[in-house]
């Protein structure tokens, strides 16, 4: 079955760029969708067919996706960012989320 | 903007099966996608089927093939996830998911179900 890998926690300074990673077998050949999730809250989508943003959703997030890594970027980081970021990958009738990761602004 | 409302907590106990319902206002069923998705306490999210009313057909995850079933009814635009043979290990939050009829990316989310699983 397909897997998908995400780094258990990444760490930001409030400000800074902080990059969230997402890495499969020739990723870069399907659809990614990133979402986050703030504790006792439902999943919001951020990203969706790797650099789609839907409406409400800041400027500040961003995505993309080549080879065999989509990357989630989240430029000038802010303390209500800090949450876990899942990434979601699908093909043919296939859909696989990743392990989550931890996001700290700090 | 499609909303998603999803039926209250149960208590089940092992063996038994559970049947969680979605039900869906202020947009058109046939353009969506719906999925279910489900967190066990602490952990992460983990896609369990979905269904496309436009074409009226369903898709499981491998893992929850022949335990699982999705079904719909269009007339109250309503979804519904059925699961069987529960054990210990289904304890967890079941969302409903609405995305579009074409990819299988999930916009709009429900409140979550919390099904516990006990003797």
């Amino acid at each position: 079955s397909y897997e998908v890998t995400q780094p258990p926690s990444v760490s930001v300074s409030p400000g800074q760029t902080a990059s969230i990673t997402c890495s499969g077998d020739k990723l870069g050949d399907k659809y990614t969708s990133w979402y986050q999730q703030k504790p006792g809250q439902s999943p919001v989508l951020l990203i969706y067919q790797d650099t789609k943003r839907p409406s409400g959703i800041p400027a500040r997030f961003s995505g993309s996706n080549s080879g065999s890594t989509a990357t989630l970027t989240i430029s000038g980081t802010q303390a209500t960012d800090e949450a876990d970021y899942f990434c979601q990958v699908w093909f043919s009738t296939t859909v696989v989320f990743g392990r989550g990761t931890k996001l700290t602004v700090l | 903007q499609v909303q998603l409302m999803q039926s209250g907590a149960e208590v089940k106990k092992p063996g038994s099966s559970v049947k969680v319902s979605c039900k869906t206002s202020g947009g058109t069923f046939s353009s969506y996608s719906f999925s279910w998705v489900r967190q066990a306490p602490g952990q992460g999210l983990e896609w369990m089927g979905g269904i496309i009313p436009i074409f009226v057909t369903t898709h499981y995850a491998q893992k929850f093939q022949g335990r699982v079933t999705i079904t719909m009814d269009e007339s109250t635009s309503t979804v519904y996830l059925e699961l069987n043979t529960l054990r210990s290990e289904d304890t967890a939050l079941y969302y409903c998911a609405g995305g579009s009829n074409t990819n299988w990316y999930m916009k709009h989310w429900g409140q979550g179900t919390l099904v516990t699983v006990s003797s």
